[in-house]
C-alpha cells in the first residue's frame, strides 16, 4: 500500500522556538495533504488542508500565522509551528490524498512534540 | 516489516451485526486503535486497546488478543449512518502510529 512518512518522530523543544515537521508521499503524488492534530484517546482534529502549489485551507480556530504549512512538491508539505508553548505539545499527525477520494486517506505515523 | 491487515471492503445489513478484523505485525505494541472516518470528515476516534480482551462501548466492541496480534471491532445493531471506513491502528515501541488502509462498510436496508 501506499506509504507516507513523517520527520521528526520525536521533537522536544524550548518554549518560543519553531519546529517544522515534514511530511512525504513515498511512493505517490499527492496534490493535498492534510494536517491533523490528536490528544490522547481523542479523535484526530483536522488542522489544515494542504494543496501543492496554494495557500493551505485551515480550519476554524487554527492560527495560519503561528502553523505555517508549506506544500512545496506533489511528495512534501511541512507544518512550522512558530514560537511553540507548551500547550502546542501534542502528536501531529498527517495524511495524504490518493487520487480524489478523501477517504483514500494514507495516514503518516505521526509527530511527537514536547513543547518544555 | 511493520505492517497492518484488515479488509478492504465489507457489506451488511441494516439491524445486523459486523466484525471487522484487524492482523499486525509490527515492532512493540503499545496499544491499538480503531476509527470511524465518513467521507469527507476526520476520523473519529472509537476505541483503544493496550489489554487482552473485549472492551464493550455501546454498540460498538473491541477485542484484542496481543498473542496472536489480531483484534476486530464489533458492531452491532447497525444503522446506515455506520456505513463509513474504519481504520485500524497500532502504535509501536517508538510510539509510532502504523495505519491499517481501512475497511470501507457498507449499510444495505
Amino acid at each position: 500500500g501506499a506509504v507516507v512518512s513523517q520527520h521528526p518522530s520525536r521533537v522536544i523543544c524550548k518554549s518560543g522556538t519553531s519546529v517544522k515537521i515534514e511530511c512525504r508521499s513515498l511512493d505517490f503524488q499527492a496534490t493535498t495533504m492534510f494536517w491533523y492534530r490528536q490528544f490522547p484517546k481523542q479523535s484526530l482534529m483536522l488542522m489544515a488542508t494542504s494543496n501543492e502549489g496554494s495557500k493551505a485551507t485551515y480550519e476554524q480556530g487554527v492560527e495560519k500565522d503561528k502553523f505555517l504549512i508549506n506544500h512545496a512538491s506533489l511528495t512534501l508539505s511541512t507544518l512550522t509551528v512558530t514560537s511553540a508553548h507548551p500547550e502546542d505539545s501534542s502528536f501531529y499527525i498527517c495524511s495524504a490524498l490518493q487520487g480524489d477520494h478523501r477517504e483514500t486517506q494514507y495516514f503518516g505515523p505521526g509527530t511527537r512534540l514536547l513543547v518544555l | 516489516g511493520q505492517n497492518i491487515d484488515q479488509p478492504t471492503e465489507m457489506t451488511a445489513t441494516e439491524g445486523a451485526i459486523v466484525q471487522i478484523n484487524c492482523t499486525y505485525q509490527t515492532s512493540g505494541f503499545n496499544g491499538l486503535f480503531w476509527y470511524q472516518q465518513h467521507a469527507g470528515e476526520a476520523p473519529t476516534f472509537l476505541s483503544y486497546n493496550v489489554l487482552d480482551g473485549l472492551e464493550e462501548k455501546g454498540r460498538f466492541s473491541s477485542f484484542l488478543s496481543r498473542s496472536k496480534g489480531y483484534s476486530y471491532l464489533l458492531l452491532k445493531e447497525l444503522q446506515m449512518k455506520d456505513s463509513a471506513s474504519y481504520l485500524c491502528a497500532v502504535m509501536d515501541s517508538n510510539y509510532q502510529l502504523i495505519w491499517g488502509a481501512g475497511t470501507k462498510l457498507i449499510i444495505k436496508p
